[in-house]
């Protein structure tokens, strides 16, 4: 099976701060990683496809980088409402796995 | 638009088996294959497996045994079942559409606990 490492566990950062989490995975998974947004009760929302694509309707400050084993999601200038769990996935063999989650709060 | 809502017992004893239903609106269980996705205290999010748009299965080794994934295209329903449950099978279960850049929308959730 793919593991992936994902880091840091948490983060806490201030308004307006770029924000970089990290997804290594154990062999290379071409481009098929994505990354979620988790908040508290809600739907796991889907931010970035295919490591730098942009879903419909997520603001821009929101992207993604990488292919083969390393990836980054970036978000440029942190907004409040952006305190939540993000979580990557890798869709390039089964079984599928995910990242253990970051933690992301507001200084 | 598209909603997925899962619907579950809540509470399972151990060793029974869990049912759980995941309803769709805003698109065709005939064009999309659906995932069932798990998170647990112990293990995090694991991939449980998929139904595929065409009604074909696959599922992940470590839920094999014990995991059946079914759909009523008519009802817009698609079903989980995993027998011999144990009290490391307590999370969350999620229901998921795979688009065409992998899980597109999911479902809230349902909370299930194992316990006698």
């Amino acid at each position: 099976d793919i593991q992936m490492t994902q880091s840091p566990s948490f983060l806490s950062a201030s308004v307006g701060d770029r924000v970089t989490i990290n997804c290594k995975a154990s062999q290379n998974i071409n481009r098929y990683l994505n990354w979620y947004q988790q908040k508290l009760g809600e739907a796991p929302k889907l931010l970035i496809y295919n490591a730098n694509s942009l879903q419909t309707g997520i603001p821009s400050r929101f992207s993604g980088s990488g292919s083969g084993t390393d990836f980054t999601l970036t978000i440029s200038s942190l907004q409040p409402e952006d305190v939540a769990t993000y979580f990557c996935l890798q869709h390039n063999s089964w079984p599928y796995t995910f990242g253990a989650g970051t933690k992301l709060e507001l200084k | 638009q598209v909603q997925l809502k899962e619907t579950g017992p809540g509470l399972v004893q151990p060793t029974q088996t869990l049912s759980i239903t995941c309803t769709v609106s805003g698109f065709s269980l005939t064009s999309y294959y659906m995932q069932w996705v798990r998170q647990t205290p112990g293990k995090g999010l694991e991939w449980m497996g998929f139904i595929r748009s065409g009604g074909s299965t696959e599922y992940n080794s470590e839920f094999k045994s014990r995991l059946s994934i079914s759909r009523d295209t008519s009802k817009n329903q698609v079903f989980l079942k995993m027998n011999s449950l144990k009290t490391e099978d307590t999370g969350v279960y999620y229901c998921a559409r795979e688009g065409r850049g992998g899980f597109d929308y999911w479902g809230q959730g349902v909370m299930v606990t194992v316990s006698s």
